[in-house]
């Protein structure tokens, strides 16, 4: 199993550009979340997938989409880069009915410049 | 909504010393309770968990206590190692029309001192 697997690694935008965070996991889970990581700020919710067909809000949503795909697949779509989301962005799945771990992928680092 | 915050921000140890790392969280309702590691340039992994129903669990150095009164939970490491040198993060679980929502505290980088 490769567990939560994030494409790409990193990438450098300019500002107003448009691209997507791709995510999948292998391991048949319901849940599926994406963060992002800033210095002194943890880990902050951008939206998450509660199962295939369903995404709501976090903390964090503004200048994001998403889109679940299947139960494997669950992407992040910036429209219109700003410098702002210069950030590490993780995906992240977890089982879902019952609190069990969550599994990260290895983190993208986006730079918009 | 859930808001979780994590003390101290930045944490120094002596090797063999303990380390203490606290969290509060606002929603009661919350129920399951997680504390993550993450070392520099990886991904954040599981340490260690804690469900509403339980005060406290150990696992070798590591233990969590949970005050659900005061929604308060505490990380705790034993005879410190250089290799707890890390960030941690603790995070809180609530079960939000059908779907467990993970919010994580801020997190603390803990240094281990040789």
């Amino acid at each position: 199993n490769a567990g939560v697997t994030q494409t790409p690694k990193f990438q450098v935008l300019k500002t107003g550009q448009s691209m997507t965070l791709q995510c999948a996991q292998d391991m048949n889970h319901n849940s599926m979340y994406w963060y992002r990581q800033d210095p002194g700020m943890g880990l902050r919710l951008i939206y998450y997938s509660a199962s295939e067909g369903t995404t709501d809000k976090g903390e964090v949503p503004n200048g994001y989409n998403v889109s679940r795909l299947n139960k494997r697949e669950f992407s992040l779509r910036l429209e219109s880069a700003a410098p702002s989301q210069t950030s590490v962005y993780f995906c992240a799945s977890r089982r879902g009915q019952v609190n069990t771990e969550a599994f990260f992928g290895q983190g993208t680092r986006l730079t918009v410049v | 909504g859930e808001n979780v915050e994590q003390h101290p921000s930045t944490l120094s140890v002596q090797e063999g010393d303990s380390a203490v790392i606290k969290c509060t969280y606002s929603d009661s309702a919350s129920n399951y309770f997680p504390w993550y590691k993450q070392e520099l340039g990886k991904r954040p992994q599981l340490i260690i968990d804690i469900r509403s129903n339980v005060g406290e669990k150990k696992d070798q150095r590591i233990a969590v206590t949970l005050n659900k009164t005061a929604k308060h939970f505490s990380l705790h490491i034993t005879e410190t190692q250089p290799e707890d040198s890390a960030v941690y993060f603790c995070a809180a679980s609530i079960r939000i029309q059908g779907a467990q929502k993970l919010v994580f505290g801020q997190g603390t980088r803990l240094t281990i001192n040789p």
